[in-house]
């Protein structure tokens, strides 16, 4: 019954690798989202898409690659892993109206070495 | 650029007393402002929303009030319990009528018994 989840919930490797993190929603919302919190908890949006189609992207290195196969998964690829990439990775989604509540995941804690 | 304070990065308070969680915000006027909750190890889960043209929103426990003039909400948890103890965030929409959300950086706030 998990609204929002995402795979994997840890994920540590090394700086230099290549990491995909996965998200699957089953709410039938139409807007997805990345966010990244930090060390210090600050949340800050990283992308959204709105039935598949890029919305949002913020000035996020492009070393990081959302996709969306389909309106209820929302992936993120990260290229070139750096340890300042260290933080959690929420991801979210929302009915895609202006003013609506965003439900979010569980979070995904990336740790670079 | 758009800012947004919460200036108290942690309240202690007794339990059944009110708490007041303060935001703040600089260089911008949106159109709604949400409240968000955030355990630990857990993703942030929506509380309430106020639009510009409301000045006050209840949920049982929960007040939250929206000044446009002096751009600040203020969150009240009312006979507060130990349950309460949380981070709490608020969060504005950053652009007229969109879904993109901009986070403050949370109160964390402790319920004694």
């Amino acid at each position: 019954d998990t609204a929002v989840s995402q795979t994997p919930k840890y994920l540590v490797t090394q700086m230099g690798n290549d990491k995909s993190i996965k998200c699957e929603q089953n709410l039938g919302h139409d807007t997805m989202y990345w966010y990244k919190q930090d060390s210090k908890k600050f949340l800050k949006i990283m992308f959204s898409y709105n039935n598949k189609e890029l919305i949002i992207n913020e000035t996020v290195p492009n070393r990081f690659s959302p996709k969306s196969p389909d309106k209820a998964h929302l992936n993120l690829h990260i290229n070139s892993l750096e340890l300042g990439d260290s933080a959690v990775y929420f991801c979210a989604s929302s009915p895609g109206t202006s003013g609506d509540e965003q439900f979010f995941g569980p979070g995904t804690r990336l740790t670079v070495l | 650029s758009q800012k947004i304070e919460q200036n108290s990065e942690a309240l202690n308070i007794q339990e059944g007393k009110t708490a007041t969680l303060t935001c703040n915000y600089t260089n911008y006027s949106p159109a709604y402002l949400q409240w968000y909750r955030q355990d630990p190890g857990r993703g942030p889960v929506f509380l309430l929303l106020i639009r510009e043209n409301e000045k006050e929103k209840r949920k049982e426990r929960l007040k939250v009030t929206f000044d446009t003039t002096l751009k600040q909400s203020l969150f009240h948890i009312t006979a507060s319990q130990p349950a309460d103890s949380a981070t709490y965030l608020c969060a504005l929409e950053a652009g007229y009528n969109t879904d993109k959300l901009i986070f403050g950086t949370g109160t964390r706030l402790q319920v004694f018994p």
